[in-house]
């Protein structure tokens, strides 16, 4: 079973501060998807990092997959309040049906 | 522009209850998911399906069936429901074609209570 840890489970910062939020595996994945999920609703993709190194970035949001393929992480710089929910890293196996392994998440919350 | 569409949104059941949870996608994917959400443990998949008429067993199966009669709907049973089933039901759908990275596309959920 392939396991993917994230880190910090939780983190509540100020409008303006920056994070980290870092996704580990013992595993080597084909592509590392970061999804955002709002209470309520699904998760919903952000990105997807696919080859070793990869650097990708989002208005604010800075994805790297690291360079062995069983690492991601996710930086916001100046965090909005608009950025609170919870962000899921998976990592995306090699078989068929593209099953993805889900990490435990990381719940952000942004105040003013 | 519906997407993924999960019903029902929310149920309580008694133990030993049996109910179906129904996905229908209009994206015309291939690929059919089911997950659940507890706090703390992120999805884990349930079962998933690569086509109509194939399913087949993901992460945590138990207590679950599942059947793919058409290629937009994807079926979720629990025969004889149980607390520890009590959690939060995810389905997602995605494109078969293409190269990897492709996303998952999800419902919003089908929160469920076993009492």
């Amino acid at each position: 079973t392939q396991l993917l840890e994230q880190s910090p489970q939780f983190l509540s910062i100020q409008e303006g501060e920056n994070l980290t939020v870092y996704c580990n595996s013992s595993s080597v994945f084909s592509s590392l998807q970061w999804y955002r999920q709002e209470p309520g609703e699904g998760p919903v993709l952000l990105v997807t990092v696919v080859t070793g190194g990869e650097v990708k970035k989002l208005k604010r949001l800075t994805f790297q997959f690291g360079d062995a393929r069983k690492d991601s992480s996710l930086h916001i710089t100046a965090a909005q309040p608009g950025d609170t929910g919870l962000y899921l890293c998976a990592g995306e196996g090699t078989g068929t049906a593209s099953k993805l392994t889900f990490g435990t998440g990381t719940r952000l919350q942004v105040t003013l | 522009n519906a997407g993924v569409t999960q019903t029902p949104k929310f149920r309580v059941l008694k133990t030993g209850q049996s109910m179906t949870l129904l996905c229908a996608q209009d994206m015309n994917h291939e690929y059919m998911y089911w997950y659940r959400q507890d706090p703390g443990m992120g999805l884990r998949l349930i079962h998933y399906s690569v086509g109509e008429g194939t399913t087949a067993k993901g992460e945590v199966p138990d207590g679950y069936n599942v059947s793919r009669l058409k290629k937009q709907n994807f079926l979720l049973g629990l025969e004889s429901a149980a607390p520890s089933q009590t959690s939060v039901y995810f389905c997602a759908s995605r494109t078969g074609r293409g190269t990897l990275g492709r996303p998952q596309h999800f419902g919003d959920g089908t929160r469920l209570s076993i009492l």
